[in-house]
């Protein structure tokens, strides 16, 4: 079977850094993503892991072990607007998407 | 504006009813998805669609039914709609030769079945 986990919520300070874990168990692995979602909005691809190592993009960053099954997105100098959930969801092996249920991230001053 | 578009944005309906819920991209992408997304839940994947004429069914299908005549569009029906079926609705689209495989989804259809 197949199963991921995150935090359910996590609180920050602007400016500071923050780290969001998933850990997953698969039986087949194409890639792992990590999407954006506000309130009442559609989720947006965030980035995208598919080898072992951390692939930046800006202020984000995301990590990959696939023997240890397990990923974080870092966010650096955080935002307001980043008050959002962030979905980790894995690619199985029939390129479909398991998402877990997200991670909501407050922001506060 | 490239992109996916959902209608309607919001609906309230009657136990029992029949529903369809309206997705239409305009990125030329083969495949095409709808999830259901409930509070304290990831989103679970309802039906999908690899390329136009083709469907198969997600992790929770039951009560719904979909079909691809062409590339750009995706409808959802729920033939007799019941309670358990409120939620929000989302409809995806990806390139599947894409570099990233990424999907983006529609704004969202906020379904009330009373």
């Amino acid at each position: 079977g197949q199963n991921i986990d995150q935090p359910t919520e996590m609180t920050a300070t602007e400016g500071a850094i923050v780290q969001i874990n998933c850990t997953y168990q698969t039986s087949g692995f194409n890639g792992l993503f990590w999407y954006q979602q506000h309130a009442g909005e559609a989720p947006t691809f965030l980035s995208y892991n598919v080898l072992d190592g951390l692939e930046e993009k800006g202020r984000f960053s995301s990590f990959l072990s696939r023997s240890k099954g397990y990923s974080y997105l870092l966010l650096k100098e955080l935002q307001m607007k980043d008050s959002a959930s962030y979905l980790c969801a894995l690619m199985d092996s029939n390129y479909q998407l398991i998402w877990g249920a997200g991670t909501k991230l407050i922001i506060k001053p | 504006i490239a992109g996916i578009t959902q209608a309607p944005t919001s609906q309230i309906l009657a136990a029992g009813r029949r529903m369809t819920l309206r997705c239409t991209q305009d990125m030329r992408h083969n495949a095409m998805y709808w999830y259901r997304q409930d509070l304290g839940l990831g989103l679970r994947l309802i039906h999908y669609s690899n390329t136009a004429g083709t469907t198969g069914k997600g992790e929770v299908p039951d009560g719904y039914s979909v079909s691809r005549a062409n590339t750009d569009d995706f409808p959802l029906t729920l033939a007799s709609a019941v309670p358990s079926q409120t939620s929000v609705y989302f409809c995806a689209s990806s390139d599947l030769a894409g570099e990233y495989n990424e999907q983006f989804f529609g704004p969202g259809t906020r379904l009330t079945v009373l």
